[in-house]
């Protein structure tokens, strides 16, 4: 069974710095993918960033990138230069064959910026 | 592409009626999938389809719950004699499974409120 820790409920950041939010893992399969995603107060689910569990690097994409350590299992999210429009839950998840079926959400965290 | 599209956003119903929602998704995506969130908690896989064949069914899946996806295109997911706990945002994703870092395409769900 996979299962995804976010053990930060709410964080607040001021507006311009870098934000990290936690995201540990635990899984027995050895090819699966991480995701991010954020979900406004709207309640859509926007598609942030994706790591393979092969992948040598970090992904990044614009201001997202994430912090994977594999020994750790943790795969954390680094938003650089927060900005208002960044308040939002955000949620990591996981899937078997790199992220090929279905996804394992965590419980997410509240990111609150304050101007 | 107008991206996923579900229907109706919002249903509020009596305890022992039953529901079907609509989702159509990114034409050009084989894969599809149900979620159901409830409040403060992240998505809970319900089941999935690879074109017109479904997948995998979550144990959340109850007897009352069925999902289908005619000629792999719209799928509908009906809950038969809805109960209070039914009460949840109930999403819809769908994904091309050969372009994974892509990640997956969420609707914006349907919120349904059984009272």
């Amino acid at each position: 069974a996979q299962k995804i820790t976010q053990t930060q409920p709410g964080m607040f950041v001021q507006e311009k710095e870098a934000v990290t939010l936690d995201c540990t893992y635990d899984t027995s399969d050895q090819s699966y993918g991480l995701f991010w995603y954020k979900q406004p107060s709207s309640g859509e689910m926007i598609f942030l960033i994706y790591q393979g569990s092969y992948d040598e690097q970090n992904a990044t994409e614009g201001r997202y990138s994430l912090n994977f350590q594999k020994a750790r299992k943790s795969a954390n999210l680094v938003i650089s230069a927060s900005q208002l429009g960044d308040s939002a839950m955000y949620f990591c998840a996981m899937g078997t064959n790199f992220g090929n079926e279905k996804l394992t959400f965590g419980t997410g965290t509240r990111l609150t910026i304050i101007p | 592409d107008t991206g996923v599209s579900q229907n109706p956003r919002h249903k509020i119903t009596k305890r022992g009626q039953n529901v079907t929602f609509r989702c159509d998704p990114i034409s050009e995506h084989n894969r599809l999938y149900w979620y159901r969130q409830t409040l403060g908690q992240g998505p809970e896989f319900l089941t999935y389809f690879q074109n017109e064949a479904q997948l995998e069914k979550s144990r959340l899946l109850s007897d009352r719950f069925s999902a289908e996806r005619p000629k792999g295109s719209f799928s509908t997911l009906e809950i038969q004699r809805t109960e209070q706990g039914d009460s949840a945002m109930y999403l819809c994703a769908s994904s091309d499974s050969t372009i994974l870092k892509d990640g997956y395409t969420f609707g914006s769900g349907t919120r349904l409120t059984v009272v």
